[in-house]
């Protein structure tokens, strides 16, 4: 089982909704991060949150808002998406500090979110 | 420019048979990270292995090895004897620089274990 938890794991919605992705793990980890990953396509980072400030924004449109409201929680709003952000979203988390540098990221199963 | 170039795209073997999975990277900087993740059908990246820069040395870790050479800028994963639990989306990564933790991705090479 991943250390990383993301609920929901499916999520359908409409162009008019406003849902939430959640992500939270209790590693320790103070660096979070959100990946979108398009069918048979590589993941794309959309946000870092270190230290619980966000640290990048990959310019990702302003319907996709994040919010690391502590250490160990993670979330994605989702507010007047388009058909085309239908898409695997995926969370990671990573230490952070010296001796974490460049460490490997642990992933979350992901929410395969449908816009329709 | 894509730094991470994985050429194959879908690869296709018998089970207990070899299947190496070729990677090229690009990059200036000096210091740099590359790994391997496993994307299953179920969704999650599991990571594999890591290697950064100043250590070439290549190892065998259970049925994976790995062939990192900094002359050809490449870093070519192997799994011995494939199983059907191999079947999955395998990306090759690189992160520049000490301190970054931006992944750069190959576009995956898709493995599938025919039993």
């Amino acid at each position: 089982d991943t250390e990383v938890t993301q609920t929901p794991k499916h999520l359908v919605m409409g162009m008019t909704n406003k849902k939430s992705l959640k992500c939270e793990q209790h590693m320790g980890h103070r660096a979070m991060y959100w990946y979108k990953q398009k069918a048979k396509k590589p993941p794309e980072l959309m946000f870092v949150y270190s230290y619980e400030k966000l640290s990048i924004n990959e310019s990702v449109p302003s319907r996709f808002s994040p919010e690391c409201p502590n250490s160990s929680l993670l979330n994605l709003h989702l507010h007047a998406l388009q058909p085309e952000d239908s898409a695997l979203y995926l969370c990671a988390s990573s230490p952070k500090g010296q001796g974490a540098y460049n460490s490997p990221l642990h992933f979350g199963n992901g929410t395969r979110l449908t816009v329709t | 420019a894509q730094k991470v170039t994985q050429a194959q795209t879908e690869i296709s073997v018998v089970e207990k048979e070899d299947v190496t999975l070729d990677c090229v990277y690009e990059t200036r900087d000096t210091t740099y990270y590359l790994f391997w993740y496993k994307q299953p059908p179920s969704g999650e990246l599991v990571f594999l292995i890591r290697r950064n820069s100043f250590d070439e040395q290549n190892e065998i870790s259970g049925r994976y090895s790995w062939n990192f050479q900094k002359s050809t800028s490449s870093f070519n994963f192997t799994i011995t004897a494939s199983q059907v639990v191999d079947s999955a989306v395998y990306f090759c990564a690189l992160s520049e620089g000490y301190g970054n933790n931006r992944l750069a991705f190959g576009k995956g090479n898709q493995v599938v274990v025919i039993p």
